[in-house]
C-alpha cells in the first residue's frame, strides 16, 4: 500500500463547479503540501499544512491529522484550474513523498 | 528573486553520451533536492543536499548518476553514460529549513 493515496485520479468538471480532491496517508508527517503542475510541466507549491485550514483565493486546503487526511477544494472552478494536483508529505529527514496526482480538467 | 533556475529546459542526446543538468537554488535556501518525474513512476526523489552536503542519495538509480553542489548557489546532476530509460523530466527544488519548497521549471531529457 502506498504511503500517500489521492482520489480521484482523474476529474472532469464544468466551469463554476466546486471541486474536492482528497489525499489520505498512512505515516506520521510534519507537514503536507499541495502542488499544482500545469500542462507545461512546471510545479507550483500551493499550500503547506501542518494543521487546520488554509485559504488562498479560490483554493482551500484542510488537514485532519488524527484521520491522516487532507482535502483541496476549488470554488468557482475555471478552465485555467486545469492541471495535475499533487499531494506530498514531509516525513522524517525533510524528504517529500508524493501522491500519484489528480488530473483535473475544467470545461468551459 | 527569480526562483529556482534550471538549465537546459530541454535536452535531447544520444544513448551513451554524458548529460549534465544544472540548478541554481533560491538565494538563502539551505536545502536542495533533485527529483525525476516519469509517467510510470511519478515524482521520485533522487538526492538532496543540506548546506551543500549530500544527505541522502538513496534515490539515485545507479552509479551512472552523480550529483554535486560545489557551493550554495549551484548544483549539477550528471548522467554518464545516458540510456533511453533515463528519459524523464528532472526537477530541482530548494527550501529554507524544512519547509516552503520552490520547484524549478524542470529539464525535459530525451535520450535516443
Amino acid at each position: 500500500k502506498n504511503e500517500v493515496e489521492q482520489s480521484p485520479q482523474n476529474l472532469t468538471a464544468q466551469e463554476g463547479e466546486f471541486i474536492t480532491i482528497n489525499c489520505s496517508y498512512s505515516v506520521g508527517i510534519s507537514a503536507l503540501h499541495w502542488l499544482q503542475q500545469h500542462p507545461g510541466g512546471g510545479i507550483v507549491s500551493l499550500f503547506m499544512l501542518s494543521s487546520g485550514k488554509k485559504k488562498h483565493g479560490r483554493l482551500i486546503a484542510t488537514i485532519n491529522i488524527q484521520e491522516k487526511h487532507s482535502s483541496l477544494h476549488i470554488t468557482a472552478s475555471h478552465p485555467r484550474d486545469s492541471a495535475v494536483y499533487i499531494c506530498a508529505l514531509n516525513n522524517a529527514g525533510n524528504m517529500l513523498t508524493f501522491g500519484g496526482g489528480t488530473r483535473l480538467m475544467v470545461k468551459p | 528573486d527569480a526562483g529556482v533556475i534550471q538549465s537546459p529546459r530541454h535536452e535531447v542526446t544520444e544513448m551513451g553520451q554524458e548529460v549534465t543538468l544544472r540548478c541554481k537554488p533560491i538565494s538563502g535556501h539551505d536545502y536542495l533536492f533533485w527529483y525525476r518525474q516519469t509517467m510510470m513512476r511519478g515524482l521520485e526523489l533522487l538526492i538532496y543536499f543540506n548546506n551543500n552536503v549530500p544527505i541522502d542519495d538513496s534515490g539515485m538509480p545507479e552509479d551512472r548518476f552523480s550529483a554535486k553542489m560545489p557551493n550554495a548557489s549551484f548544483s549539477t546532476l550528471k548522467i554518464q553514460p545516458s540510456e533511453p530509460r533515463d528519459s524523464a523530466v528532472y526537477f530541482c527544488a530548494s527550501s529554507l529549513n524544512r519547509y516552503g519548497y520552490t520547484f524549478g521549471s524542470g529539464t525535459r531529457l530525451t535520450v535516443v
